[in-house]
């Protein structure tokens, strides 16, 4: 049982439009999200979180919206740059087992110049 | 202020052998978390380990893995008598404080032949 999904593995979009990735959940205990970047033959790069009490955070090019009632996220990557091509899992926590974090198998950013 | 270091980056063994990987957290981190990943998923839990202790080893498999975080030393995680299905990356993670925002080496490839 996947308790994080993350539905589409693969995006492509031009340079300079929108990266939108999806994230949903199914464990109402998490309450602390994350995402992360990972290159080829590197470790994860943290990103970005968010905590189940805010709905949105920001942080430069990239905005990680949550919707708790449909147990979804999302992160918005504004303007899109080919560097920033790479795989970007979503991870999930809760905060009585905060030392555990949930990870999707990730989506594959392919930006475009 | 050096990250996250895993060696060695890439590990052969045979069937049968046993592997140890060794990750040494950033510096003033005392919380340290396993990670499996295989191709095309994300990263599984396998362990948390604080200074000399176990935390939750929910993730590990119940024979031939094993880790520990001694109080001089890097953190090893060992597996006994591996299997190719035992062939993974293996990403370590450390923490200041299991609250806060887990921070990831390099990785170590291993390759059972």
């Amino acid at each position: 049982d996947q308790q994080v999904k993350q539905n589409s593995p693969s995006l492509s979009v031009q340079e300079g439009r929108i990266s939108i990735l999806n994230c949903d959940y199914t464990n109402s205990m998490f309450d602390y999200f994350l995402w992360y970047k990972k290159y080829p033959a590197e470790g994860p790069t943290f990103l970005i979180s968010i905590s189940s009490i805010k709905d949105k955070n920001e942080d430069g090019r990239f905005t990680v919206f949550l919707n708790k009632s449909a147990k979804h996220l999302s992160l918005h990557i504004v303007p899109s740059q080919p560097g920033d091509s790479a795989v970007y899992f979503c991870a999930a926590r809760a905060n009585t087992n905060a030392g555990k974090s949930t990870f999707g198998d990730g989506t594959t950013l392919t930006v475009k110049p | 202020n050096a990250g996250v270091m895993q060696n060695p980056r890439h590990l052969v063994r045979r069937r049968g052998q046993e592997a140890r990987l060794r990750c040494s957290p950033m510096k003033g981190h005392s919380h340290v978390y396993w990670y499996r990943q295989l191709p095309e998923e994300g990263l599984k839990f396998m362990v948390y380990l604080q200074k000399e202790n176990i935390i939750d080893e929910s993730g590990m498999p119940k024979e031939r893995f094993s880790a520990e975080f001694p109080k001089e030393g890097p953190s090893i995680l060992r597996i006994q008598q591996v299997v190719r299905g035992d062939s993974a990356a293996y990403f370590c993670a450390s923490s200041p404080d299991v609250v806060e925002t887990q921070y990831f080496g390099p990785g170590t490839r291993l390759l059972v032949l």
